[in-house]
């Protein structure tokens, strides 16, 4: 298994647009969370999703919003992009839920000029 | 609020000798703690947990609930060890992740 899996690795984009973060867990788990980290700063959690359910949201616009497909499989919109939203966006996969150890992927890169 | 803090950015320790890296943190329900850790150009990892009160690579952390601590120990610091350490509050039954921002320690030859 090649552990959990992002794209794309890194892309731009331009203030007001729009982009759409991939991210496939390891094969077996359920859960997957979304996290962004800004330079310096620990991962900020955005989202979690088990079993294609919503089952947290952190503190973030409505601008940003994420869906679980049958596969487990995951993505993460964001709207009307803002040039604070430059950050490291990493997802992380687990079995399940509480007390479950998050397997990480390797990040995407998004910078908005 | 729920608030993850490690007050070093950086710290720099010689081979051989002990390492503390600090970890408080502000919760109002039972914490769930973690220590995850970044290696050169590899994605970020669990160290360990307090629930399992292992010892991992040599480091331990202690849950100090009064002083609402979970430091990072190891007694001898090796070259391997220089990496990014994150400290993390499990929130909630689902255990969304709240992290501190990181302490880079370095080990010096």
């Amino acid at each position: 298994d090649a552990g959990v899996t992002q794209s794309p690795t890194h892309l731009i984009k331009t203030r007001g647009q729009q982009v759409t973060l991939r991210c496939s867990p390891i094969s077996g788990h359920k859960s997957v969370s979304w996290y962004q980290q800004v330079l310096g700063q620990g991962p900020q959690f955005i989202f979690q999703y088990y079993e294609k359910e919503e089952r947290g949201r952190g503190n973030f616009p409505d601008r940003f919003s994420a869906r679980q497909f049958p596969n487990y499989s995951s993505e993460l919109n964001v709207n009307a992009l803002l040039l604070g939203d430059s950050a490291l966006y990493l997802c992380a996969s687990s079995t399940g839920l509480a007390g479950n150890e998050q397997y990480f992927g390797p990040g995407t890169r998004l910078t908005v000029t | 609020a729920q608030r993850v803090t490690q007050p070093e950015k950086l710290l720099s320790v010689f081979k051989g000798a002990p390492v503390e890296l600090k970890c408080n943190y502000s919760y109002s329900g039972s914490p769930e703690l973690f220590w995850y850790v970044q290696y050169s150009r590899q994605r970020l990892q669990l160290l360990l947990r307090h629930i399992s009160r292992e010892s991992i690579k040599g480091f331990t952390a202690d849950l100090n609930k009064g002083e609402t601590s979970f430091h990072l120990k190891k007694p001898f610091a090796q070259e391997e060890d220089s990496a990014m350490y994150y400290c993390a509050l499990g929130k909630g039954s689902n255990y969304q992740l709240i992290w501190g921002a990181g302490t880079k320690l370095i080990i010096k030859p």
